[in-house]
């Protein structure tokens, strides 16, 4: 099955530095990626959808200067957080469509101290 | 647009126990529909899916749902719930040709000994 593969696992870093997350899809072609995140308890808030080679496309009330995403190639996006401050702590998780379907990276947890 | 509801945040059952998980969506198109199961700081994983095949759909682990189209409903049930089961569950919904997979709030399962 298609599998996507998400790193770091977990992450801390300190206020104001930024963060780097990358989403890679194994074995399959991902045209399109989504980025979302969950607060603890909560359900996953959709944040931007990526597309291969052109600007992604942000939800509505996400800072997309603070939130840089970028997927260059058919197989890797990343979500950069830049200046990082402790209230964007949170469990981010990417995701790709597959056939009439969606495959899931098992998360990043960022803790900004 | 579409919509999911998730009637209760959480559900407690015995281990043994019927295990009944509601789902409601809203869709002016034909919807897809998705059961995700999440463990505690981890990715997503699919349970089931209806694309418009058959309305019973059988998935992992022993669940299942129903697609109802009358009640716009597709809830989750396994017959005997065993203590792995325990974990956050999303129900979501997408369409064809549509980018983005709307999720429910998740109901936390939690099984009694």
């Amino acid at each position: 099955g298609a599998v996507v593969s998400q790193h770091p696992s977990r992450v801390i870093c300190k206020s104001g530095t930024s963060v780097k997350i990358e989403c890679r899809s194994l074995d399959f072609q991902a045209t399109t990626m989504f980025w979302y995140r969950q607060f603890p308890k909560q359900s996953l808030m959709l944040m931007a959808t990526s597309n291969e080679g052109s600007k992604a496309t942000y939800e509505q009330g996400v800072e997309k200067d603070k939130f840089l995403i970028n997927h260059a190639s058919l197989t890797l996006s990343t979500l950069t957080v830049t200046s990082a401050h402790p209230e964007d702590s949170s469990f981010y998780i990417c995701s790709a469509r597959w056939g009439d379907g969606y495959t899931f990276g098992s998360g990043t947890r960022l803790t900004v101290v | 647009a579409q919509s999911v509801t998730q009637l209760g945040s959480h559900v407690s059952v015995s281990e043994g126990a019927l295990v009944l998980l509601r789902c409601n969506y809203s869709s002016s198109v034909p919807p897809y529909l998705f059961w995700y199961v999440q463990y505690p700081n981890q990715g997503l994983q699919l349970l089931l899916k209806y694309t418009s095949a058959a309305t019973l759909v059988k998935g992992i682990n022993g669940f299942e749902a129903e697609f109802k189209k009358s009640e716009t409903s597709f809830h989750l049930t396994k017959p005997s719930a065993h203590m792995s089961d325990a974990a956050e569950y999303f129900c979501a919904v997408s369409t064809w040709g549509a980018q983005k997979l709307v999720f429910g709030q998740g109901t936390r399962l939690t099984i009694n000994p």
